[in-house]
Parts: structure tokens; C-alpha cells; sequence
């Protein structure tokens, strides 16, 4: 089946803005999440939008949500040091099957000085 | 939201052996979700567990090599039968605690290496 895709590595300097993108396989699923994961740690819940907005903006963070074309991305304003992870897309698939998070392959972020 | 407390946080294996990896929510919880996130890769979803019933499998996963209990709706185990190096991966739990774009709260995972 198709993946959620992710493009591998990201390298931004430091105060600039990151934007990760993320490619989704279902036009019905209901809410598209991104999720952080700091090396060796879990994943921590960064922000979701649900899928009647556009746009949703949360402090640094802004999710932008292209249906049509199933493309959902996450900009990071003044982006620092401790952004540096991997940011995962999830998306919950309307596959008849309740409540199961697919997950994106994964974007590096490096925060350069 | 909720909290998940996963124990242990890693562990070096002999091959053959088995691990059994716990995890307990602050508050009750219908679902619960067991991960395998293998050496730089996504995660992929082992099985769901909800409290009273058996744990349903995802494709490629099976009840022999990854039992998996919940006696309660704040708690469950996954257990790493009979592991091979290949086995070697970080497993994380989850939980849906409730609904919403909140729904989904994830322990700190297992960093498991079989030797």
C-alpha cells in the first residue's frame, strides 16, 4: 500500500524557519498530527489540525493542510537548537480499522549555528 | 493529557530469551497500542490491546512471538519471545486517551538490543 511520505533530512541554520512536509495516503482521514522525537525519548504530541481547516497556528508552530492534494506541512519560526529531532506526520486512515496512527518516515532536523 | 510510564527503558538481551515490557497509564484508557520503531525507521503499529478482549495483530505480527496482556484499563504488557538480533528495535506503547486531536499519548520507549 502507499506510505506517508517524508523527505529524510532537513538542515536549517539557527532563528530561521523550518518547513517539514509530509505526503498522506487518505483524503477521508479526520485529524493529521506531528509528533517530535528527541534521541533516545518518546514521541511527543507537537500539534494536530483536523481535517475542515486549512491552517492552524500554534506559537512557533503553523500547519498547513492541502486536501486535494493530500499534503500537509509544519513550519518552525526562529527555529533553534533544541528543534533539532525527528518530526513525524501521522495520520489516522478512514481503512475500516478504528483508531490506528500511520506514521510518516520521518524527517531529521539539524539546527546548525 | 494523559501519562504513560514505560519500563523498562532499555535492556541488552541474550538471543533466545524473552522481555517483557510494561506499560502503565495515570487514568483509564479504552485502547492501547504497542510500536516497533526499528534502528533509524518509522514506527509500525504491532497490535492494539483493549482491556477484556485479545489483542488484535497488525499483518506481519503474531501472537507467539509478541504476546501482549491487559488485566486492566490502566495497564499492559508486551512480551519479546524467543528474540533473535533481529528483534533488536525500539518498542513504544500508546494510548487514546481521548478524543479529538489530542487522542494519543506515547510512553518513552524500550530500547531493546539482543546479543
Amino acid at each position: 500500500g502507499e506510505d506517508v511520505e517524508q523527505s529524510l533530512f532537513l538542515s536549517v541554520r539557527e532563528g530561521d524557519s523550518s518547513v517539514i512536509n509530509c505526503t498522506y495516503t487518505d483524503s477521508s482521514s479526520t485529524y493529521l498530527y506531528w509528533y517530535k522525537q528527541e534521541p533516545g525519548a518518546g514521541l511527543q504530541l507537537l500539534t494536530y489540525i483536523f481535517s475542515n481547516m486549512d491552517m492552524k497556528q500554534d506559537q512557533r508552530l503553523t500547519v498547513l493542510l492541502n486536501k486535494k492534494d493530500k499534503h500537509l506541512s509544519l513550519r518552525i519560526a526562529d527555529t533553534q537548537t533544541g528543534d533539532s529531532a525527528i518530526y513525524f506526520c501521522a495520520e489516522i486512515p478512514n481503512t475500516g480499522t478504528a483508531s490506528k496512527l500511520t506514521f510518516g518516515t520521518g524527517t531529521r532536523l539539524q539546527v546548525t549555528l | 493529557s494523559a501519562v504513560i510510564s514505560q519500563k523498562p527503558s532499555r535492556d541488552i538481551c541474550q538471543r533466545g530469551t524473552s522481555l517483557t515490557i510494561q506499560c502503565q497509564v495515570d487514568s483509564q484508557v479504552t485502547m492501547m497500542f504497542w510500536y516497533r520503531q526499528q534502528p533509524g525507521q518509522s514506527l509500525t503499529l504491532i497490535a492494539t490491546a483493549n482491556q477484556g478482549s485479545e489483542a488484535t495483530y497488525e499483518s506481519g505480527f503474531v501472537i507467539d512471538k509478541f504476546p501482549i496482556s491487559r488485566p486492566n484499563l490502566t495497564f499492559s504488557t508486551l512480551t519479546v519471545s524467543n528474540m533473535s538480533p533481529e528483534d533488536s528495535s525500539i518498542y513504544l506503547c500508546s494510548a487514546r486517551v481521548g478524543g479529538g486531536g489530542y487522542g494519543y499519548t506515547f510512553g518513552s520507549g524500550t530500547r531493546l538490543t539482543v546479543v
